[in-house]
């Protein structure tokens, strides 16, 4: 109940391309859903959240889709760059005790020119 | 810009030998938090303190304990690595309550031989 199963473990995309996460949960008591950007050498960075009282949310090329139903969500990043390259994790949790973060497992991300 | 530093950036110890990782934040923030993480995988949270209560995460090894000596400092100790110790150290703060991201210092790389 506490997992966020996250897909793929890897993605190659071409330079230009549309670069898809896939997030998954079971606790419905998970109201809050991060992204971070993590780098070689760098510790993680908060790129995007959402909360599931809307079902998408956009900030420049980097999209979050939200089905609460399906207890699913997503990444997507348009118009892929060589420099987006570096590993996502989705994460989730309650929106009052983001204390409890569960991440994913992560998805190592490569973009080619 | 890092507002979250941790020092020393690499770690080198010997097998059963002390070692202490430190990090300081800048933001104020009433949260501060220590994850492990190894090569590709999720941070996987060690404890955190909300101010100077100290909460552990039931599965952290007694080998693992923290200080926090005022707002702004946290102290990792692992009394006795193993080699199964090596691994990314990451610090992260958050101010906590509703939403509140994390933010990561760029971690420290431990070795131990």
């Amino acid at each position: 109940q506490q997992q966020v199963k996250q897909s793929p473990q890897s993605l190659i995309v071409q330079k230009g391309g549309i670069s898809i996460i896939n997030c998954a949960y079971e606790n419905t008591a998970f109201d809050y859903f991060p992204w971070y950007q993590q780098f070689p050498g760098k510790g993680p960075a908060l790129l995007i959240a959402i909360r599931p009282d809307v079902s998408e949310k956009k900030e420049g090329r980097f999209t979050i889709s939200f089905n609460k139903s399906a207890k699913q969500f997503s990444l997507h990043i348009m118009d892929s760059q060589p420099g987006d390259s570096a590993t996502y994790f989705c994460a989730a949790s309650p929106s009052y005790n983001t204390d409890k973060l569960i991440f994913g497992t992560g998805t190592r991300l490569q973009v080619f020119p | 810009d890092a507002m979250v530093i941790q020092n020393p950036r690499y770690q080198v110890t010997q097998f059963g030998k002390p070692v202490t990782l430190s990090c300081s934040q800048t933001l104020n923030h009433n949260v501060m938090y220590w994850y492990q993480q190894k090569s590709s995988q999720a941070p996987k949270l060690l404890f955190h303190y909300y101010d100077k209560d100290f909460n552990n995460e039931a599965d952290t090894p007694d080998n693992f304990q923290s200080r926090r000596p005022n707002t702004s400092f946290c102290f990792l100790d692992i009394r006795s690595p193993g080699l199964g110790d090596a691994a990314m150290y990451l610090c992260a703060s958050t101010a906590g309550g509703y939403n509140s991201p994390l933010h990561f210092g760029n971690g420290t790389r431990l070795t131990v031989t």
